[in-house]
């Protein structure tokens, strides 16, 4: 079966520009979480979902960052205006009630 | 103080050896135990769990849990090439999705030379 997709799997911006990067969550879980992983940081929650809403934004950085999900199934992190401390690779993962969560292969953000 | 502490390594050996890579955690309330193993340029997999304290083996592999001294494991016997990944660590008090519930330590990065 399908595991979680994200896309693009690389992402080079400017400076200032804003992104938008894409989770495709394996059918039929219903929680979703973004992480962002960066060298030597292990990995830093950012946002869970469950269902469309997101009862738990305490980890997104700063109010550049967003996130949405539609029909309780693909999700959306918006980051705008990029600052270069947002370079790193962003990874979504889904689970069901269980714990065991299934990751995608992660998008690599360069901001130049 | 972070939540979960891992070596970040790199830590190279021989094929055929075996391998303890290990974490140390401060919050006494988590309960489940988890191993993830990530390749370069993907997303990590999740390789084992375990509830509480004790060992549990799968293959080549163990995980070990010892709450009283807040500390865990992961044992590869006859380690292969194969295994050259990063392996993370993570915990949490919690069964079920749920919020910022789950905490992982930093990684090992683990190289096996041929």
């Amino acid at each position: 079966g399908a595991g979680v997709s994200q896309s693009p799997s690389n992402k080079v911006t400017e400076k200032g520009k804003d992104v938008e990067l894409r989770c495709d969550p394996i059918s039929g879980h219903t929680a979703l979480y973004w992480y962002r992983q960066s060298l030597g940081q292990g990995l830093e929650f950012l946002i869970y979902f469950q269902g469309n809403s997101a009862p738990d934004k305490s980890g997104l950085p700063s109010d550049r960052f967003s996130a949405e999900r539609t029909g309780g199934s693909v999700s959306t992190l918006t980051i705008q205006r990029t600052q270069q401390e947002d370079s790193a690779v962003y990874l979504c993962a889904s689970s069901l009630a269980r714990l065991g969560q299934y990751f995608g292969p992660g998008t690599r953000l360069t901001v130049l | 103080q972070k939540e979960v502490e891992q070596d970040p390594g790199p830590l190279s050996v021989p094929e055929g050896a075996i391998v303890s890579l290990n974490c140390t955690y401060s919050n006494s309330a988590f309960q489940y135990f988890m191993w993830y193993r990530q390749y370069s340029r993907k997303g990590p997999e999740l390789l084992m769990y375990t509830y509480s304290s004790g060992n549990k083996e799968d293959g080549r592999f163990t995980a070990q849990v010892d709450k009283s001294s807040k500390y865990i494991s992961l044992f590869i016997r006859d380690s292969q090439p194969s295994d050259s990944a990063t392996y993370l660590c993570a915990m949490s008090a919690f069964w079920g999705a749920g919020a910022n519930n789950l905490f992982f330590g930093t990684g090992t990065r683990l190289t096996v030379i041929p």
